[in-house]
């Protein structure tokens, strides 16, 4: 039980263009997902958290109209890289908490790399 | 935000050895969980903790909340190579959901 998915696993993509990554909590609800970018060697840094119905929470400098987070079901949140950048190379993940719950528990990741 | 102290960085040890590692906080978590990360993945939860003085085990997998809710230990007892990874404490604030994460303990076994 508590399966997180992710989708797509990696992409690459040009300069300027959006990218759009799901998150999907597979056999629960889940009322909080959230959004973590990793880069290598490093521990996951929050970037939004994003309730079910309501506008994302976003951390202390991260730009909320590049990363743009809809939340539209208990089972989805999807986060949209808007003019992609390289520098917005990264690995994001996702994780969602139980409705009700103490714990997150997380997808496997998305490798997006911006050329 | 607020980061955890997680010690040590590294280990390098060999297969059937023990394994200790530790998180410390200056603030109190209301509940602390471990998790461990292969190359390319997502993190995967290990254990949870919720009160303070608890003590839980998956496996050979050890964890404890601390008694000030400041800190916690997870131990592995008689490591296998598949053991090698990282692993991150995290603790929720009792405020609300967000975790702080540690910076990771990085395991190497050698068989």
């Amino acid at each position: 039980g508590a399966v997180v998915s992710q989708h797509p696993s990696w992409v690459i993509c040009k300069s300027g263009t959006s990218v759009k990554i799901e998150c999907r909590s597979l056999d629960f609800q889940a009322t909080t997902m959230f959004w973590y970018r990793q880069f290598p060697k490093q521990s996951l840094m929050l970037m939004a958290t994003s309730n079910e119905g309501s506008k994302a929470t976003y951390e202390q400098g991260v730009e909320k109209d590049k990363f743009l987070i809809n939340h539209a079901s208990l089972t989805l949140s999807t986060l949209t890289v808007t003019s992609a950048h390289p520098e917005d190379s990264s690995f994001y993940i996702c994780s969602a908490e139980l409705t009700g719950g103490e714990t997150q528990y997380f997808g496997p990741g998305t490798r997006l790399l911006v050329l | 935000g607020q980061q955890l102290n997680q010690s040590p960085q590294s280990m390098f040890i060999q297969e059937g050895e023990d394994v200790s590692m530790n998180c410390t906080s200056s603030s109190i978590f209301n509940t602390w969980l471990w998790y461990k990360q292969d190359p390319g993945e997502g993190p995967v939860l290990l254990i949870a903790l919720y009160k303070a003085g608890e003590l839980t085990s998956n496996g050979r997998l050890t964890a404890q909340f601390g008694i000030t809710r400041k800190d916690s230990f997870l131990n592995i007892s008689a490591s296998i190579p598949s053991d090698v990874g990282i692993y991150f404490c995290a603790g929720k604030e009792t405020s609300g959901s967000r975790l702080t994460f540690g910076e990771g303990t990085q395991l190497t076994v050698n068989p």
